[in-house]
């Protein structure tokens, strides 16, 4: 799978759009890019994914260029409880055989009240 | 409420003590994991099991043993652990292997070792 880049930690105010920026100028054809994030002490939660098009769901919009090479996540009118770890995984849809998703570092969110 | 529930969620053990994380799904799905996170280290994946059988086993000691009796629930086996062992661990569940990235996450059992 592709490796990804983001930004150690972020600041955001509250009710504003927190824009979350991933590189990933290695990915191939047939990845997926996806977004999870990791509220304090408890499970990843899965956020959105998109392969090339434009994506938007009731938590958040995803924004991936034209060349594949980054993407933004974005979270519209941030509140307190989006504070978390942010992870940017591109993903292979093998069609069989084991996987699991490679977590990095990922993104440390913060809105400030 | 994710549909993974994972137990016990605190655990604090000896290293000569036998012990069990258990994980239970609700979601139908054919895949299950352990994911082991450390203070202040991303996510490592241990064990991956599809249809009660594994998959894969990324190097993991022989001190942590998984159990797969069925689809809907895994076990993590803890046995002579030691002080570095203590971290969250947490298990996922997906429809299947290989079929994408969308993995649901139990809370995590969040494991002590003394």
């Amino acid at each position: 799978d592709a490796k990804t880049t983001q930004p150690t930690s972020m600041d955001c105010a509250e009710g504003r759009a927190a824009n979350l920026p991933c590189n990933h100028s290695t990915i191939s054809g047939n990845e997926y890019v996806y977004w999870y994030r990791q509220i304090h002490s408890q499970g990843p939660q899965y956020i959105i994914h998109g392969l090339k098009n434009n994506e938007t769901n009731e938590m958040a919009s995803l924004i991936i260029t034209e060349d594949r090479k980054s993407s933004t996540l974005i979270l519209p009118h941030a509140t307190l409880r989006d504070t978390a770890v942010y992870y940017c995984i591109v993903v292979m849809y093998s069609g069989g055989g084991a996987d699991g998703l490679t977590f990095g570092k990922g993104t440390h969110l913060i809105i400030q009240p | 409420e994710t549909g993974v529930t994972q137990t016990p969620r605190h655990l604090v053990m000896g290293m000569t003590n036998k012990k069990s994380l258990k994980c239970e799904q609700h979601l139908g799905h054919n895949a299950m994991y352990w994911y082991k996170q450390s203070a202040k280290k991303p996510l490592e994946l241990m064990f991956v099991y599809s249809l009660e059988e594994r998959v894969e086993n990324n190097s993991v000691p022989s001190r942590f043993s998984p159990e797969c009796p069925n689809s809907s629930h895994l076990f993590l086996h803890l046995h002579t652990l030691q002080p570095e062992d203590s971290a969250l661990y947490l298990c996922a569940s997906s429809p299947d292997i290989g079929a994408g990235g969308e993995l649901f996450f139990g809370e995590g059992s969040r494991l002590t070792v003394l």
